[in-house]
């Protein structure tokens, strides 16, 4: 079935070091990818999403882009900041919608002043 | 515009109890979804709700229910709780079934079974 994989935190960075969280799903067709974010205490956000092969998501300084190739889509950003401190979580929805997001477990991302 | 709303934010239930969880949609939202998440993973799907009809569901027991309301608002009933069911239960509201532009979750209820 269909599933995504992401790399175990915590990831620990200082300000202004370069962000990479990656992520790999397995899904039969072209799934719309996602990254969440869920800061301490509180629900999921939408951080970006791409929907077809070689697009590019991005917001607030984060990127991603849809690789089919490698079945990947890997979180980055150039200069992270303390207040990027929280859990990430990339998902996926099968080709054509349907009726459930499926989520990895999570990477924790810790930035130190 | 108003985003989703989950009440209570807290809850403390003993086995073998039942349990009530609501949710609010986002203005325009007709689609409720609800995901249990366990400490240190990710959101796992519980069921989906479109136009008041059940529309898919995870592999969880029937002890796990819902409704959708006229308002597009929601619920989620659990019977006979059981420890592991202790989680933080997220709602997340779309416009549409087809999940092309991700969902608007609330801030989640945290439930304790003891």
């Amino acid at each position: 079935g269909d599933s995504v994989t992401q790399m175990e935190g915590p990831v620990t960075l200082s300000e202004e070091a370069f962000l990479t969280i990656n992520c790999t799903y397995t899904a039969t067709g072209y799934p719309s990818l996602f990254w969440y974010v869920q800061y301490p205490g509180e629900g999921l956000q939408l951080l970006l999403k791409a929907t077809k092969a070689d697009d590019k998501g991005s917001n607030k300084g984060f990127e991603a882009t849809y690789r089919k190739e490698t079945t990947s889509f890997h979180l980055e950003k150039g200069s992270v900041q303390v207040s990027d401190s929280a859990v990430y979580f990339c998902a996926l929805s099968p080709p054509g919608g349907g009726f459930k997001t499926i989520f990895g477990a999570g990477t924790r991302l810790f930035v130190k002043a | 515009e108003t985003g989703v709303t989950q009440s209570p934010t807290h809850l403390i239930k003993t086995r073998g109890q039942q349990v009530t969880l609501r949710c609010s949609s986002q203005s325009g939202h007709n689609t409720v979804s609800w995901y249990q998440q366990a400490l240190g993973q990710g959101p796992q799907f519980i069921f989906q709700y479109y136009r008041e009809e059940e529309n898919g569901r995870g592999n969880f027991p029937p002890r796990f229910s819902g409704l959708q309301f006229p308002n597009y608002s929601s619920e989620l009933n659990v019977n006979a709780l059981e420890l592991d069911d202790s989680a933080l239960y997220l709602c997340a509201s779309s416009f549409g079934w087809v999940f092309i532009d991700g969902y608007t979750f609330g801030s989640g209820t945290r439930l304790t079974v003891v």
